[in-house]
């Protein structure tokens, strides 16, 4: 057990519409990750949050959007969800922005859409 | 553009016998090289990270190298076990270009099946 949270653990929905996913990462950790994980793209990094702002973003799309709360858990929003969103969603958290420091991953959503 | 590659796509070896998975990147320099395991349906774990100026790093029965040179790290199980039956991903990072610092990039992962 990682020590990050991720729910829900599956989501099945119908092209067009909007979910939000959900992360709390380990005790003391500020930064967390968001990564989508597909058979034919490999595992993608999204955005990264640090201490409730956006860090870095990589490969996400603009129908995608995320925040971090002041308690530091994470959503991940997706809207007009297309056939091709359906995935795993990884939420990882690690104590500071270095990516030397040591990534924790979360058990991930699967995301189904209909 | 950025790219890993993993050597191949699945890895079958007999218990006892040396695993070794090979991590190939082109087009940057990668300040450090990370290696996770992962488990169907579950997320990725750490296991090993190697800084552009090692060789060499150990942990356990894991060995990783890094040869900057050749743009390669290896991954080597010895004394391969079936709980070592996984898929085992490298991720680099990328030097910073106009503000990306720090964002991993994995590769696809190579399945490893260990038979008893």
């Amino acid at each position: 057990d990682s020590g990050v949270t991720q729910t829900p653990k599956h989501l099945i929905t119908a092209t067009g519409q909007r979910v939000t996913l959900r992360c709390s990462p380990r005790s003391g950790d500020l930064s967390v990750y968001w990564y989508q994980q597909s058979l034919d793209q490999g595992l993608q990094f999204l955005i990264q949050y640090y201490n409730g702002e956006e860090r870095a973003k990589g490969n996400i799309l603009e129908r995608f959007s995320a925040q971090q709360f002041p308690d530091l858990h994470s959503e991940l929003n997706l809207s007009s969800l297309e056939l091709g969103d359906s995935a795993l969603y990884f939420c990882a958290s690690s104590v500071g922005v270095g990516t030397t420091d040591t990534q924790y991953f979360g058990p991930g959503t699967r995301l189904t859409v209909l | 553009s950025q790219k890993i590659e993993q050597n191949s796509e699945a890895l079958n070896i007999q218990e006892g016998k040396t695993a070794t998975l090979t991590c190939n990147y082109t087009n940057y320099s990668p300040a450090y090289l990370q290696w996770y395991r992962q488990d169907p349906g579950r997320g990725p774990v750490f296991l090993l990270l190697i800084r552009e100026n090692e060789k060499e790093k150990r942990k356990e029965r894991l060995k990783v190298t890094f040869d900057t040179t050749l743009k390669q790290s290896l991954f080597h199980i010895t004394a391969s076990q079936p709980a070592d039956s996984a898929t085992y991903l490298c991720a680099l990072d990328f030097r910073t270009y106009g503000g990306s610092q720090g964002n991993l990039i994995f590769g696809k992962g190579t399945k490893l099946s260990v038979k008893p």
